[in-house]
């Protein structure tokens, strides 16, 4: 079962910060908070990732809450390239072995 | 090539056919992964291997999936015996050790008739 809650979708436009939520409220410790994205008929990929604090990379930022249970990504500059639909997930690093649970993601539509 | 490529891109069966699915990764990447995208749905977790071997199979759906990867390299799902329920996009996914970040191919597009 998916660890993670996201709205099914949303709108945003050209230009403007785009913030997807999502709610982990039962991560634990060691996971981190993951977040992909899969433009129509490609593979899912990576944006970005962060355990407790906040990220920022080319792509977009990460803010994590204080108490982890939630997080948003930030796509600064929406894009009309940037229509997709985004996955947040939760994974833990195991040498012994691990699975990636996607849930239903959030399809943001980028309009202009 | 520089990402992970997969075939065929698209694979149409007749129900009971046998059908086979090569993922070949991003060359020393450890760790392999398979998925199976229903139309509309999330990438759900098959099975997972580093190296040659497979640590996980918990969501393998049947006895007819069969995923290996005898030399740590490309990967091949099988799937026998297909039944219409198992038209999906299947996913390869692989990742270099202490990485930390899953690249994904383009996906094989299964159709059972």
């Amino acid at each position: 079962d998916a660890k993670t809650t996201q709205p099914p979708s949303m709108d945003c436009a050209e230009g403007r910060a785009a913030n997807l939520p999502c709610n982990h409220s039962t991560i634990s410790g060691n996971e981190y908070v993951y977040w992909y994205r899969q433009i129509h008929s490609q593979g899912p990929q990576y944006i970005i990732h962060g355990l407790k604090n906040n990220e920022t990379n080319e792509m977009a930022s990460l803010i994590i809450t204080e108490d982890r249970k939630s997080s948003t990504l930030i796509l600064p500059h929406a894009t009309l390239r940037d229509t997709a639909v985004y996955y947040c997930i939760v994974r833990v690093w195991n040498t012994g072995g691990f699975k990636t649970i996607f849930g239903a993601g959030t399809r943001l539509f980028v309009k202009a | 090539g520089a990402g992970v490529s997969q075939s065929p891109r698209y694979k149409v069966a007749k129900r009971g056919q046998d059908v086979a699915l090569r993922c070949d990764p991003i060359s020393g990447h450890v760790s392999l992964f398979w998925y199976q995208q229903a139309l509309g749905q999330g990438p759900e977790f098959l099975t997972y291997f580093q190296n040659e071997a497979q640590l996980d199979k918990s969501g393998l759906p049947s006895d007819r999936f069969f995923a290996e990867r005898p030399e740590g390299s490309v990967s091949t799902l099988k799937i026998q015996r297909t039944q219409q329920e198992d038209s999906a996009v299947y996913l390869c996914a692989t990742e270099g050790a202490g990485a930390n970040e899953q690249f994904f191919g383009p996906g094989t597009r299964l159709t059972v008739l």
